[in-house]
């Protein structure tokens, strides 16, 4: 079976600094990968998918960059982290475009 | 801009009767439609999909779909205290290159 792996669970970091969120998937191949960002009081906000390695699209501009270095792994980054990063970042995948998606269990990020 | 819009709630059910949850879409091509639930301070974990017009029945839930009136529902019978969470829509273009776009959600709340 799909196993989907996000870390780390939480994290709290000053404004200004680096950040890396990382997602696996296991047990399927070549699977379509997504980031999300879910604000207080606002829906899932898509940042950014992939379909392949070294294949990124972009959704919103900002100060996030995203990279897919394998064929299962998606990698979440800021150079400089704003205030206004914060929030419930989920990582998810499909085996195809009309396919539900599968989100891992997210990272709490707070800036401050 | 395409958008899917759900009532925020809270809609409040007792224990036992029928929660309904409305979703509306503005892209009229739109083929593919989830449901999503979400328990606070969770990732959303995928509940029903649907693609065609008409009813779709998975234990106690059902999905209706009319796509002429951009209009999609989830039933929830015999609802108990632990179905209480905010469920999400999300729709598909009918692109392959295009992401599930979701609802910001409705929160339900089934009391005992």
């Amino acid at each position: 079976s799909q196993t989907i792996h996000q870390w780390p669970a939480t994290l709290v970091q000053p404004v200004g600094s680096p950040l890396s969120l990382e997602c696996t998937v296991e047990g399927t191949s070549n699977p379509n990968l997504y980031w999300y960002r879910q604000a207080a009081g606002r829906g899932l906000q898509l940042l950014f998918y992939s379909v392949g390695i070294g294949q990124i699209s972009s959704e919103v501009p900002q100060n996030l960059s995203a990279s897919r270095p394998q064929d299962r792994q998606f990698i979440l980054s800021s150079k400089k982290l704003l205030l206004s990063d914060s929030g419930f970042y989920l990582c998810a995948w499909s085996q195809g475009w009309n396919y539900g998606y599968t989100f891992g269990s997210g990272t709490r990020l707070t800036v401050v | 801009q395409k958008e899917v819009e759900q009532n925020s709630g809270p809609l409040s059910v007792p224990e036992g009767a029928i929660a309904s949850l409305n979703c509306t879409y503005s892209d009229r091509v739109s083929q593919s439609f989830f449901w999503y639930r979400q328990y606070s301070g969770k990732s959303p974990e995928l509940i029903m999909s649907i693609y065609s017009n008409g009813d779709k029945e998975d234990g106690r839930f059902t999905a209706q779909l009319n796509k002429a009136s951009q209009y999609v529902s989830l039933l929830i019978r015999d609802s108990q205290p632990s179905d209480s969470a905010t469920y999400l829509c999300a729709v598909k273009g009918d692109q392959a290159g295009t992401a599930l776009i979701f609802g910001k959600g409705t929160t339900l709340s089934v009391s005992s």
